[in-house]
């Protein structure tokens, strides 16, 4: 049984970097599957980030592209966040999550949640 | 982008109630569409994949149904345990979007 676990600083500096990895365990992270981090800021709703395949291969949301890279690390056997320029908007509990695909991609595991505080 | 809709944004129901969540895509996503259920501080967990199929372990009070922009996600009897905020997913196309979730709550 696939588990993910996120790990990170908790706090990050505003205009500054925020860099998360997930930890895949029960799993190969070379499986096909696509492996993604969605997030959600308090009290509000799910927003997709973006998702990386074992090969790099990458899909980003656009409203984030430019300050986003996600990738993997095999030999690990995890995956990683990074977001530049942070700002305040960026405060939200971040989930990592394996995307899966019947026909259409769904999101059948999910890590716990890490929670990100953008603040001076 | 998508734009996924819910409605209600919150309902009240009793244990044992039928309750029926709507989604609504702004354009045709196939049978591309997830329902997760979302209880407090904690992630949310895949119910419903293909827009139909029932995810390994989950009840079967809980079924979907819909193709094209119109989908349902249906409790046919409300338990304890089914409070929580429910939310519709496309994957039809990136970015992958999300609806602005469903509350259920105890009446």
């Amino acid at each position: 049984q696939v588990q993910l676990q996120e790990s990170g600083p908790g706090l990050v500096k505003p205009s500054g970097t925020l860099s998360l990895t997930c930890t895949v365990s029960g799993g190969s992270i070379s499986s096909s599957n696509w492996w993604t981090w969605v997030r959600q800021s308090p009290g509000k709703g799910l927003e997709w980030i973006g998702e990386i395949y074992h090969s790099g291969s990458t899909n980003y949301n656009p409203s984030l592209k430019s300050r986003l890279t996600i990738s993997v690390d095999k030999s690990k056997n995890h995956f990683s966040l990074r977001l530049n320029s942070v700002t305040a908007a960026d405060t939200a509990v971040y989930y990592c999550a394996k995307t899966a695909r019947f026909l259409d991609f769904y999101m059948d595991v999910w890590g716990e949640g890490t929670t990100v505080t953008v603040s001076s | 982008d998508i734009q996924m809709t819910q409605s209600p944004s919150s309902l009240s129901a009793s244990v044992g109630d039928r309750v029926t969540i709507t989604c609504r895509a702004s354009q045709s996503i196939d049978y591309y569409l997830n329902w997760y259920q979302q209880k407090p501080g904690k992630a949310p967990k895949l119910l419903i994949y293909d827009a139909s199929s029932l995810h390994g372990g989950v009840p079967s009070r809980f079924s979907g149904s819909g193709s094209g922009t119109d989908f349902t996600l249906t409790i046919t009897s409300l338990q304890p345990e089914d409070f929580a905020t429910y939310y519709c997913h496309q994957s039809y196309t990136n970015p992958r979007t999300f609806g602005p979730g469903t509350k259920v709550d105890i009446k």
